[in-house]
């Protein structure tokens, strides 16, 4: 059972316009929601990340946003840049001693010039 | 030079040889990981290693074997490769496990089972 779950697999957005990347979880338990991102041939890179006491984090042209209550959280990229055309992983994680982040499936970006 | 590094970067071997992947990293960190990446799982812990000589199973850890006797290195073993375990592998390392903890992964190892 995925207690991390991004339901699309694919995403296609103009340049300039706003990318909005969906992410589920099932686990109260979650303390902390990080975004990476990955371009083709590399590993992920940290992007963003927002406390679970917390319903928005924002840095430049991205935003995370955490509705507690609905177990959902977004990432916001405004506006999208050719650029930023990768996957995006979500993942969470939890302040208890021991625990191992948890990703979720990913989500393919094309941002279209 | 700094960082996490993977070697090789691609791998084709064949069914029941003993494959071993590495990973160096340069900034001591604690944490250690192995993920495999495959379409539609996303990342998967396979091994991690909280220091050296301590290593635990993660969530795919069958058919898998680690070992960590130096805190910069920390090598994944196929004991004896099957076609389920073609994928991209990717180590991580992090100063911390679990909360707000950024995790530094390499470029990624993409092995084939033949």
């Amino acid at each position: 059972d995925q207690q991390v779950k991004q339901n699309s697999p694919s995403l296609s957005v103009q340049e300039g316009r706003i990318s909005i990347l969906n992410c589920d979880y099932t686990n109260s338990m979650f303390d902390y929601f990080l975004w990476y991102k990955k371009y083709p041939a590399e590993g992920p890179t940290f992007l963003i990340s927002i406390s679970s006491i917390k319903d928005k984090n924002e840095d430049g042209r991205f935003t995370v946003f955490l509705n507690k209550s609905a177990k959902h959280l977004s990432l916001h990229i405004v506006p999208s840049q050719p650029g930023d055309s990768a996957v995006y992983f979500c993942a969470a994680s939890a302040d208890t001693g021991g625990f191992k982040t948890i990703f979720g499936a990913g989500t393919r970006l094309f941002v279209k010039a | 030079d700094a960082g996490i590094t993977q070697s090789p970067r691609y791998k084709i071997t064949e069914t029941g040889r003993q494959v071993t992947l590495m990973c160096h990293q340069t900034w001591s960190h604690s944490y250690m990981f192995w993920y495999r990446q495959d379409l539609g799982h996303g990342l998967r812990l396979i091994y991690y290693s909280a220091a050296a000589d301590i290593t635990d199973k993660g969530e795919v850890p069958d058919g898998y074997v680690v070992s960590r006797s130096k805190t910069e290195n920390f090598p994944l073993t196929l004991e004896s490769a099957t076609r389920s375990q073609t994928s991209v592998y990717f180590c991580a390392s992090s100063e911390s496990q679990g909360g707000n903890t950024e995790a530094f992964f390499g470029q990624g190892t993409r092995l084939t089972v033949v």
